[in-house]
C-alpha cells in the first residue's frame, strides 16, 4: 500500500478565504482523487486529478470553488475556495493502486469554518 | 472527533462475538466491491476487497460476501475485537478496469462498538 501525507492535518478559517490543502505520495501514482466526508456523512467524490491534465470533477463540484493541481505523479493540492460554514467538513485524498483496483486514503484535513 | 453517531446506523457486540455488517448497493453495473474501516480522527483503512465474478473471499478474520442477485454486500468479522471498534464504510465501482477509473461510490457507513 501507498504512504499518504496530507498538509494541514487541521485548521479553523474565516468565511470569504481559501485554504489549499497538500497531498504527497511516496511512490508515483496515476491516479489521485479527492473526496469530502461532510459531519456524520460518508464519503463523496469530488474530483479526479491527473498529472498533465485537468481534473475531472463530479456533479455538483466545480473548478472555481474547488481548484486542483497535479504537478507530478506523486502530488496533488485541493484549494477550497472562498469558503463557507457550509464547507466545513473533512477533506481526503487517495490514491488507486493500480488500474481498477482498490483506493489507499491520506489521514485527512478537517477544515472548520467559522 | 467527528459526530459520527448522528446519522450512522449502529451495531454493538460483545468482544469475541462475530459481526456481520451489511450493505445495499445500487448500481447493477457496479462490478468491484471493497470495504473501509474509519477510525476516529483516520482516513477510511482498506479492509478487502471482491469482484463481482466472486460471491466470497476471505481474509485475516475478515470474510466478504456477495449477492448480485439483491446488490447486496456483507463483511464478517470474526472474534471481534474491541481495536475493530470504528466506522465501516462499503464502495462500489463501476467498469473499473475501464475508463471509469476510481469513481467510488461509498455507502453510507456503520458504527461498529465492540464491548470487552
Amino acid at each position: 500500500s501507498a504512504v499518504i501525507s496530507q498538509k494541514p492535518s487541521r485548521d479553523i478559517c474565516q468565511r470569504g478565504t481559501s485554504l489549499t490543502i497538500q497531498c504527497q505520495v511516496d511512490s508515483q501514482v496515476t491516479m489521485m482523487f479527492w473526496y469530502r466526508q461532510q459531519p456524520g456523512q460518508s464519503l463523496t467524490l469530488i474530483a479526479t486529478a491527473n498529472q498533465g491534465s485537468e481534473a475531472t470533477y463530479e456533479s455538483g463540484f466545480v473548478i472555481d470553488k474547488f481548484p486542483i493541481s497535479r504537478p507530478n505523479l506523486t502530488f496533488s493540492t485541493l484549494t477550497v475556495s472562498n469558503m463557507s460554514p457550509e464547507d466545513s467538513s473533512i477533506y481526503l485524498c487517495s490514491v488507486e493502486r493500480g488500474t481498477g483496483q482498490s483506493q489507499y486514503f491520506g489521514p485527512g484535513t478537517r477544515l472548520l469554518v467559522l | 472527533g467527528e459526530s459520527v453517531g448522528l446519522h450512522l446506523p449502529t451495531l454493538s457486540v460483545q468482544e469475541g462475538d462475530n459481526s456481520i455488517i451489511n450493505c445495499a448497493y445500487s448500481n447493477s453495473a457496479s462490478d468491484y466491491f471493497i470495504w473501509y474501516k474509519q477510525e476516529s480522527g483516520k482516513g477510511p483503512q482498506f479492509i478487502i476487497d471482491i469482484r463481482s465474478n466472486m460471491d466470497k473471499r476471505q481474509g485475516q478474520r475478515v470474510t466478504v460476501l456477495l449477492n448480485k442477485t439483491v446488490k447486496h454486500l456483507s463483511l464478517q468479522i470474526a472474534a471481534t475485537q474491541p481495536g475493530d471498534s470504528a466506522v465501516y464504510f462499503c464502495a462500489e465501482n463501476a467498469n473499473a478496469g475501464g475508463t471509469s477509473y476510481g469513481k467510488l461510490t461509498f455507502g453510507q457507513g456503520t458504527i461498529l462498538t465492540v464491548h470487552p
